[in-house]
């Protein structure tokens, strides 16, 4: 599965969005980019995944290049209970193991 | 539904000790898998098993065993606990995915485990 690599830590204002960049350059034609979230030691959370278009969910958009090489993540109005570690994992379709980095931490501020 | 299950939430052993943590699913998820996690790390895979009767090993697998004899349950199992195993382990099921398809995983709370 291809490696991933995500800035360690970011800020945002409550209310604003909240945007998590994600570089993945040696991305396989048939691996997924999947988001997991993980609030304080909590067991992380599924947030969203796609293949090559952009996808859109309750919680949050996903916008993949057009090389596929890069993703955001986007929380259009982020709260104070965002505030987690995102991890971006991408993984092809067929395997189950998920491999997770160090994430990003994500601070979101009153 | 309860989703994914853990128990105990904390346990304290000594050294040399075995116990099992449980993980339970009612959503009749094919896929299983354990994940330990340390201080300031990312998650990673100790084991997992893609149905009953089927287990395999992940990244870190040594001192650990598995096994699945029904699709609801895969206990964890420390035969000799060292403080090295002090952790958490998060415990996780997913439905079984496809080369088209590709489906979330979902994750329990949790066991934070201490070896002395």
């Amino acid at each position: 599965d291809a490696k991933t690599t995500q800035p360690p830590s970011m800020d945002c204002a409550e209310g604003r969005a909240a945007n998590l960049p994600c570089n993945h350059s040696t991305i396989s034609g048939n691996e997924y980019v999947y988001w997991y979230r993980q609030i304080h030691s909590q067991g992380p959370q599924y947030i969203i995944h796609g293949l090559k278009n952009n996808e859109t969910n309750e919680m949050a958009s996903l916008i993949i290049t057009e090389d596929r090489k890069s993703s955001t993540l986007i929380l259009p109005h982020a709260t104070l209970r965002d505030t987690a570690v995102y991890y971006c994992i991408v993984m092809r379709s067929s395997n189950y193991k998920l491999t997770f980095g160090k994430g990003t931490l994500l601070t979101v501020n009153p | 539904n309860a989703g994914v299950t853990q128990t105990p939430k904390f346990q304290v052993l000594k050294t040399g000790q075995s116990m099992t943590l449980q993980c339970a699913q009612d959503m009749n998820h094919e896929y299983m898998s354990w994940y330990r996690q340390d201080p300031g790390m990312g998650l990673r895979l100790i084991h997992y098993s893609v149905g009953a009767g089927i287990t395999d090993q992940g990244e870190v697998p040594n001192g650990y065993n598995v096994s699945r004899s029904t699709t609801e349950d895969f206990p964890l199992r420390l035969l000799s606990a060292a403080p090295s195993q002090t952790s958490v382990y998060f415990c996780a099921s997913s439905s079984q995915v496809n080369r088209d398809t590709s489906y979330e995983q979902y994750f329990g709370p949790g066991t934070r485990l201490t070896v002395t």
